[in-house]
C-alpha cells in the first residue's frame, strides 16, 4: 500500500519556467491538499480539493494552480516561478473529516 | 483567522527529563491533531484529539486537549534520543467542518541529548 505519492522527489527551475507536481493517492480518499513548508513558517495551506472535479483556495494561493480531474490525483502548478516559491510541498489526504491527513514524502523545489 | 502558536519553538532536554510542549490556538475547534516530523522526511501523525478533555497516550508521549481553553499539550515523559524530531500542532477550525485544510503551528523543534 503504497499511501500518498508525491512525484518528483527533487526539482530545481529557473525563474520563468513551469512545471506540475503530482500527488497521487491509492486509499480513495474524497479530502486533497498541498501545503508548502518554509523554515520556521510551519506548513500553510496553497489549494485543496473536497471530491473529484473540485478545488478551492487555501491561505497562500497566489502563482499556484491545481485540477483534480481524477477522484485518486491532485496536481499543483507552477505556471512561472518565482524564488519566493523556493520551498517543499507536501500533499496530504484523509478520509473523513474527524481523521488524520496523510502526508507524501514531500518535493524540494529551488527556483533559481 | 485561526492561529495556532507552539511554545517552546526549541528545545534542549536530557534523556530522563520530562517536559510538556504546548499549543494554543485562537478560535474555536474540537479537533486538534499532533504530528511528528523527522528532519527531511514526512509528517507522520501521532494523535487525534476529537473532544474536550481527550487524552491519548503512545509509549512517553502523552497529549491532551482542552477545547475551552484552547490550549492542547504534548507531554514527554523520561525522554530518549529517539524521540528527538519537530513536533507539530494542528487545528481543524469549527468553521470550515475540516474540508479546508488544517491550520499548522510553527512546530517545536527538540532535541533530546544523552
Amino acid at each position: 500500500n503504497a499511501g500518498v505519492t508525491q512525484t518528483p522527489k527533487f526539482r530545481v527551475l529557473k525563474t520563468g519556467q513551469s512545471m506540475t507536481l503530482l500527488c497521487a493517492q491509492d486509499m480513495n480518499h474524497e479530502y486533497m491538499y498541498w501545503y508548502r513548508q518554509d523554515p520556521g513558517m510551519g506548513l500553510r495551506l496553497i489549494h485543496y480539493s473536497v471530491g473529484e472535479g473540485t478545488t478551492a483556495k487555501g491561505e497562500v494561493p497566489d502563482g499556484y494552480n491545481v485540477s483534480r480531474l481524477k477522484k485518486q490525483n491532485f496536481l499543483l502548478g507552477l505556471e512561472s516561478a518565482a524564488p519566493s516559491q523556493t520551498s517543499v510541498y507536501f500533499c496530504a489526504s484523509r478520509r473523513t473529516l474527524i481523521g488524520p491527513q496523510h502526508f507524501g514524502d514531500g518535493t524540494r523545489l529551488s527556483i533559481l | 483567522e485561526l492561529k495556532v502558536e507552539q511554545n517552546p519553538l526549541f528545545l534542549s532536554m536530557q534523556e530522563g527529563k520530562n517536559y510538556t510542549i504546548y499549543c494554543n490556538y485562537s478560535t474555536t475547534s474540537d479537533r486538534l491533531y499532533w504530528y511528528r516530523q523527522d528532519p527531511g522526511k514526512s509528517l507522520e501523525s501521532l494523535f487525534v484529539l476529537l473532544s474536550n478533555g481527550a487524552v491519548k497516550q503512545e509509549g512517553r508521549l502523552m497529549a491532551s486537549l482542552d477545547t475551552k481553553a484552547r490550549l492542547s499539550t504534548l507531554h514527554i515523559t523520561a525522554a530518549v534520543h529517539d524521540l528527538s524530531a519537530t513536533y507539530f500542532c494542528a487545528v481543524d477550525p469549527d468553521s470550515g467542518g475540516g474540508a479546508d485544510g488544517l491550520t499548522f503551528g510553527k512546530g517545536t523543534h527538540l532535541i533530546i541529548q544523552p
